[in-house]
């Protein structure tokens, strides 16, 4: 069972404008996320996260909105650029039993077209 | 300053053989873990070390088997390979293991084959 869902394989937008991942989630354990940025050919890459006690956090152009109530958390790119096309990955942690591992989602591909 | 290291890039293997991955953290980071990456899937966490000590183990058989060594360096060991272990296998360091300071930086993967 997926406890971390990106729903949409695929985004394609054009350069300059606002980008949005989305992500859900389904354990309720779950207090810190996480997203990841990956290029073909190599590890991912760490983007920005959030604590369950925060709603907003920002850097620079990406900014992670995180609704507990929903269980979901969204990324914002703006203004979205060509260098943005990569896989984006949605990743949570929260174990019971304290154990920080990393549970992600299966990934969304971004196309920035310029 | 050097990233998180992997060793080998590629590697092709036989089912049945046995393959040893290498990881170097970040120098001052003293937890790795392991992930799997199937094609089109997200990464599957296989295990996590601490300060040597194994602190997470994710859904793997016993074939799959790590350790680390005193200067954070981690190997991943897998036993009577077959093909669905073919995959790319992450290593990601951190500086703990959990509190604030998770964020965890990865390395290029090694892209394993098994034939």
């Amino acid at each position: 069972d997926q406890q971390v869902k990106q729903n949409s394989p695929s985004l394609s937008v054009q350069e300059g404008r606002i980008s949005i991942l989305n992500c859900d989630y389904t354990n309720s354990m779950f207090d810190y996320f996480l997203w990841y940025k990956k290029y073909p050919a190599e590890g991912p890459t760490f983007l920005i996260s959030i604590s369950s006690i925060k709603d907003k956090n920002e850097d620079g152009r990406f900014t992670v909105f995180l609704n507990k109530s929903a269980k979901h958390l969204s990324l914002h790119i703006v203004p979205s650029q060509p260098g943005d096309s990569a896989v984006y990955f949605c990743a949570a942690s929260g174990d019971p039993g304290n154990n920080r591992k990393l549970i992600w989602g299966l990934g969304t591909s971004l196309a920035v077209n310029p | 300053d050097a990233g998180v290291t992997q060793s080998p890039t590629h590697l092709i293997k036989t089912r049945g053989q046995h393959v040893t991955l290498r990881c170097s953290p970040i120098s001052g980071h003293k937890s790795v873990s392991w992930y799997q990456q199937v094609l089109g899937q997200g990464p599957q966490f296989i295990f996590q070390y601490y300060e040597k000590e194994e602190r997470g183990r994710g859904n793997f058989p016993d074939r799959f088997s790590a350790r680390q060594f005193p200067n954070y360096s981690s190997e991943l060991n897998v036993n009577a390979l077959l093909l669905g272990d073919s995959a790319l296998y992450l290593c990601a360091s951190s500086l703990a293991w959990r509190g604030s300071s998770y964020e965890q930086y990865f390395g290029p993967g090694t892209r394993l084959t098994v034939t």
